[in-house]
């Protein structure tokens, strides 16, 4: 069984739009998560980390952690077309230690 | 921006017969790592590293084995390949924050 489950798997948002993807793990040994974006045909690239109960926000990029659901989540707001691409969700114990990642969440974002 | 080099890019092979894929980073990080990514799997990691001589296993190291000579050089062995092993090879240097080669795709025929 994988550590780390994300749904859902795949999401279909109009331009402009907010899309919300979901992570939560199952090991109760992580403390660490990070979202990375992996365009078709391409190797994956960090988008955010989030390591601390709360929010983060980035441009139009926002992440939430809730540590004793070991949930979080990354919102898009203003979808763009560019934005269609896998998301990965992972997680870890430490920052120091591997990472683990869920199966993805793809994102089309229609014109 | 760092930089990881996988070869080759794409390898075709036969069952039965052994891959070897190679990875290189200018990083000097000491963490390595291989994952192999599927449909509907995400990215899985196989073998991993923490430096020069050392390699752990992962979550599926079953059919895998990995070498570390040195800090720059991670490689993944199949010694005996199967058409399971087709797969697209994710090699990434890094903590927390992992940097990722351009992927290698082996098919197993």
């Amino acid at each position: 069984q994988q550590k780390v489950q994300q749904s859902p798997e795949s999401l279909i948002v109009p331009e402009g739009g907010m899309a919300s993807l979901n992570c939560t793990s199952s090991d109760r040994n992580v403390d660490y998560f990070w979202w990375y974006r992996q365009h078709s045909g391409k190797s994956p690239k960090m988008l955010m980390s989030i390591f601390s109960n709360g929010e983060k926000e980035e441009g139009r990029f926002t992440v939430h952690l809730n540590k004793a659901s070991l949930h979080t989540s990354l919102h898009i707001r203003d979808s763009q077309p560019s934005d269609s691409a896998l998301y990965l969700c992972a997680a870890s114990p430490s920052n120091y230690n591997v990472l683990y990642f869920g199966s993805g969440t793809k994102l089309t974002v229609e014109p | 921006e760092a930089a990881v080099t996988q070869s080759p890019r794409n390898k075709v092979a036969v069952t039965g017969g052994k891959v070897t894929l190679s990875c290189n980073q200018t990083n000097n990080h000491n963490n390595m790592y291989w994952y192999r990514q599927d449909t509907g799997h995400g990215l899985r990691l196989i073998h991993y590293s923490y430096g020069a001589g050392s390699t752990e296993k992962g979550d599926i190291p079953d059919g895998y084995k990995a070498s570390r000579p040195s800090q720059e050089n991670f490689s993944l062995i199949l010694e005996l390949a199967t058409p399971s092993q087709t797969s697209v090879y994710f090699c990434a240097s890094g903590t927390g924050q992992l940097y990722f080669g351009e992927g290698s795709k082996l098919t197993v025929l």
